[in-house]
């Protein structure tokens, strides 16, 4: 099952401009991650938030995590073109008797920036 | 560099046919993960392994199997059981533990012939 659901599914906009991407889960979550995939390749890991942060920066990103809504968003600055990739949210999720935490990826949005 | 190295990078497999999909890994990481990636899809988990000569199905791991004989090493064989294999496949380490980062392989493209 997936808990986390990224909106919106796809976003297009200019260099330059700012893309804010969603993601609402479902159940409680000791952190949230946030990944890059370019086509046809790997995911890259950008950003992790812990449940007791609300707001992280690093580089052109700012995640924010709002436990009491299940809600993240991942806002990119003065967009690139090398920005154009799909991005995922990722909750973990504690495997029972097992102590281990899995990660459970929602359906990501596809972001395009054009030149 | 330190890094994931998944082989192939394409794979077609005839009906009735066993693949063995490679991924290898130099970070001297403890847990590996193996994912199916679906058009338009987010991941989904078929195995996972904590520690080496361990591992532990994932959410959708009938007609897959694995094996993890080295530290570095956790190959997946997608049998002949799965009636529907054509996909991206992508496998994952970290170091384990809560709040890691997963690191990924470039994928392996599975298609039928």
């Amino acid at each position: 099952s997936q808990q986390g659901e990224e909106d919106p599914q796809a976003l297009s906009i200019q260099e330059g401009e700012n893309a804010t991407m969603n993601c609402s889960y479902k159940t409680s979550i000791n952190n949230l991650q946030w990944y890059r995939q370019n086509s046809g390749r790997g995911l890259v890991h950008l950003i992790l938030i812990r449940s007791n942060e609300r707001e992280k920066h690093s580089g052109r990103l700012r995640v924010t995590l709002d436990t009491s809504k299940k809600s993240s968003s991942l806002l990119i600055t003065a967009s690139r073109a090398a920005d154009t990739a799909s991005y995922f949210c990722a909750t973990d999720s504690l495997i029972m008797n097992t102590g281990f935490q899995k990660l459970v990826f929602g359906t990501g949005t596809r972001l395009l920036v054009s030149p | 560099d330190g890094g994931i190295t998944q082989s192939p990078k394409y794979l077609f497999r005839k009906e009735g046919q066993n693949v063995t999909l490679s991924c290898e890994q130099n970070l001297n990481h403890d847990a590996m993960y193996w994912y199916r990636q679906d058009p338009g899809q987010g991941l989904r988990l078929i195995y996972y392994s904590q520690i080496v000569n361990d591992f532990q199905k994932g959410d959708i791991a009938e007609g897959y199997s694995v094996s993890r004989e080295k530290k570095e090493s956790f190959p997946l064989t997608v049998t002949s059981a799965q009636k529907n294999p054509t996909a991206f496949y992508l496998c994952a380490s970290s170091i384990g533990g809560y709040h890691q980062p997963q690191h990924f392989g470039d994928g392996t493209r599975l298609s039928i012939l």
